[in-house]
């Protein structure tokens, strides 16, 4: 049973425009929420969380949106940059149980 | 600081052949972590330890044991290796259990 998923496996954007990637979840229980991202040969690096308190949190060219009735958040990448290239996944995590349940990933390709 | 580190980076192994893969953080996070990443599946989580000591299982624990006898570092074991268990082995560690900081992989090939 897929607690988190991204149903995505890549997603091409021009340099400049911007990137969305998006994550479904199933447990209403998540209540904080992560996007890692991937270079190859690399281990993910993290780059953005939200609580369920909140429905957006931004960092610079980074911003994630919540929207727990449709158990749905999203990344927004203003503007894309080539060196955005790399997989993004997308975690979600209940109460205080230390642990992340990560989707499968999203491979994000920025076109110069 | 060196942040994750994990050993070895690359590692062949033949069926039933045994193995340690070490990882040590100098953050002194409580929490530690190993994941398995194979395609398509993104990141599973193996076992975890929430303070020096201690260790649970995680969702896919079967074929591998764990230890983390100092703070600052968790071992993963393969008693018995097989070729399902081919894959890229992660360790993490963190403060929280949330923001979590990976070491840069090791990636086992069981023949």
């Amino acid at each position: 049973d897929q607690q988190v998923k991204q149903n995505s496996p890549s997603l091409s954007v021009q340099e400049g425009r911007i990137s969305i990637l998006n994550c479904d979840y199933t447990n209403s229980m998540f209540d904080y929420f992560l996007w890692y991202k991937k270079y190859p040969a690399e281990g993910p690096t993290f780059l953005i969380s939200i609580s369920s308190i909140k429905d957006k949190n931004e960092d610079g060219r980074f911003t994630v949106f919540l929207n727990k009735s449709a158990k749905h958040l999203s990344l927004h990448i203003v503007p894309s940059q080539p060196g955005d290239s790399a997989v993004y996944f997308c975690a979600a995590s209940r109460g205080s149980n230390y642990k992340l349940t990560f989707g499968k990933g999203t491979l994000l390709t920025v076109n110069p | 600081n060196a942040g994750v580190t994990q050993t070895p980076k690359f590692r062949v192994l033949k069926t039933g052949q045994s193995m340690t893969l070490l990882c040590a953080q100098d953050m002194n996070h409580e929490y530690m972590y190993w994941y398995r990443q194979d395609p398509g599946m993104g990141l599973r989580l193996i076992h975890y330890s929430v303070g020096e000591g201690t260790t649970a299982k995680g969702e896919v624990p079967d074929g591998y044991n764990v230890s983390r006898l100092k703070k600052q570092n968790f071992l993963l074991g393969l008693e018995s290796a097989a070729p399902s268990q081919t894959s890229v082995y992660f360790c993490a560690s963190s403060w929280t259990g949330y923001e979590q900081y990976f070491g840069p992989g090791t990636r086992l090939t069981v023949t």
